[in-house]
């Protein structure tokens, strides 16, 4: 049972639409963050956020944004998609004891065609 | 500089044989290193810690070994199974509240039966 939840799961868009992928937990997390990943690479940190209405960028650049006006809801968006942000997107949360991280949503694979 | 190296990108190994992966780490203000196990179109999901005061945490088939020395961190499977047939993600969590996790670019473990 998942307690961080990701929508879309897939998502296949044309370049230059808009676009927001979903993140939302149930866990009353405080620390919330989007990773991208592509394969056989590491997961890159994009963005973070320790609660409403704070969000920092990550150590790779993206041109992403998000918002957190909720505690449980933390949404990228996507202005204006491009091939090159064809990627795997995993959102996690923390605010559990150190030794078990993060908790992570399924991802979204998305495609810019 | 990419502070956690996992070198190698895949493993091999027969079922009911050992798997060991390896991480290797550049940076000592980690105070927790994990590892997460990741099926494709999925999220990480977390499978054994260990502080960075410690040397050695078992659970189950799971074993990890920290050589704070070397740098080195290793992760045991024993028996190895099928079902164990996945990406695994070595991490190291920074101390102090941030808590950000870097994580390593995965290898890839395959079990044959």
């Amino acid at each position: 049972e998942a307690d961080i939840y990701q929508t879309p799961r897939y998502l296949v868009i044309g370049t230059g639409k808009k676009i927001t992928l979903e993140c939302s937990q149930t866990m009353g997390h405080d620390k919330m963050y989007w990773y991208q990943q592509d394969p056989g690479m590491e997961l890159h940190l994009i963005h973070y956020s320790y609660g409403v209405n704070s969000t920092e960028k990550g150590d790779l650049s993206s041109e992403s944004t998000v918002s957190r006006i909720r505690t449980e809801h933390f949404p990228l968006t996507l202005e204006s998609a491009r091939p090159s942000h064809t990627s795997q997107y995993l959102c996690a949360s923390s605010d559990g004891p150190r030794q078990y991280g993060y908790t992570f949503g399924s991802g979204t694979r998305l495609t810019v065609v | 500089d990419q502070q956690v190296k996992q070198n190698s990108p895949s493993l091999s190994v027969q079922e009911g044989r050992i798997s060991i992966l390896n991480c290797d780490y550049t940076n000592s203000m980690f105070d927790y290193f994990l590892w997460y196990k990741k099926y494709p179109a999925e999220g990480p999901t977390f499978l054994i810690s260990i502080s960075s005061i410690k040397d050695k945490n078992e659970d189950g088939r799971f074993t990890v070994f920290l050589n704070k020395s070397a740098k080195h961190l290793s992760l045991h499977i024993v028996p190895s199974q099928p079902g164990d047939s996945a990406v695994y993600f070595c991490a190291a969590r920074h101390s102090g509240n941030t808590g950000k996790l870097i994580f390593g670019q995965g290898t890839t473990l395959q079990v044959k039966p």
